[in-house]
């Protein structure tokens, strides 16, 4: 069965740190991963998605994210850390039929000043 | 961009009367979109979805006597959570895809509902 795993509840860290939120997946064929951020009481924006080609990925508001077939991991990272990036992401993988997004549990992102 | 419209954005009901949550699309077509329900500090799940001109598809354990589906148009999907109760309450969110749906469109999010029965 297609799922999704974010090991941590909640990542802190200081502004202007790299931070790193980590997925793994577990798929039978091709992997198609997404990452998606979610503010308080709204809902999901879209980050970025790995399909096909280069392993690192580049989204919105200076994120990336690395597929890595061999560990099935697709952790999301950004070089700086902003305060403004404090919310609650969410990793997720397409299965089952294209019209199924498996969400990863969610992982809380804290940036402190 | 794409914008998906989600209305109301959180609404109080009594128990045993029945809810309406619109989801529009504002920019585009969306043959497909998607209704999920968020509990407190969980994921999303899945609940059902929704195609334009035919019945819904709902998710194993999701009834849907409860959470009526209507998708009438290309940019509009409604749900319905009838005879709601306080375990009904929690935060419904749609979503949609620009143009047909593949392995590699992301999805579009409304803002959400949050539904509390009281």
């Amino acid at each position: 069965a297609q799922s999704v795993a974010q090991p941590e509840d909640q990542v802190n860290v200081a502004e202007g740190n790299p931070l790193t939120v980590k997925c793994t997946y577990s798929v039978s064929g091709n992997p198609y991963l997404f990452w998606y951020v979610q503010y308080p009481n709204r809902g999901l924006q879209f980050l970025l998605k790995y399909i096909t080609g280069d392993n690192l990925v580049k989204g919105s508001y200076g994120f990336e994210a690395e597929f890595n077939k061999s560990q099935t991991s697709f952790h999301l990272k950004k070089p700086s850390a902003l305060v403004s990036d404090s919310a609650l992401y969410f990793c997720a993988v397409r299965a089952g039929g294209y019209n199924k997004l498996i969400f990863g549990a969610g992982t809380r992102l804290a940036v402190h000043p | 961009g794409a914008v998906v419209s989600q209305h109301p954005s959180r609404v109080i009901c009594k128990s045993g009367t029945s809810v309406k949550i619109e989801c529009r699309s504002l920019d585009f077509q969306a043959t497909t979109m998607f209704w999920y329900r968020q509990f407190p500090k969980q994921s999303l799940m899945l609940m059902a979805t929704s195609n334009e001109g035919s019945k819904a598809t709902y998710e194993q354990g999701v009834e849907k006597d409860k959470f009526l589906i209507n998708h009438a148009s290309l940019t509009l999907s409604t749900l319905t959570v009838t005879s709601a109760h306080p375990e009904d309450s929690s935060f419904y969110i749609c979503s949609a895809s620009l143009g047909q749906v593949s392995y590699n469109s992301p999805l579009h999010f409304g803002n959400g509902t949050r539904l509390t029965v009281t």
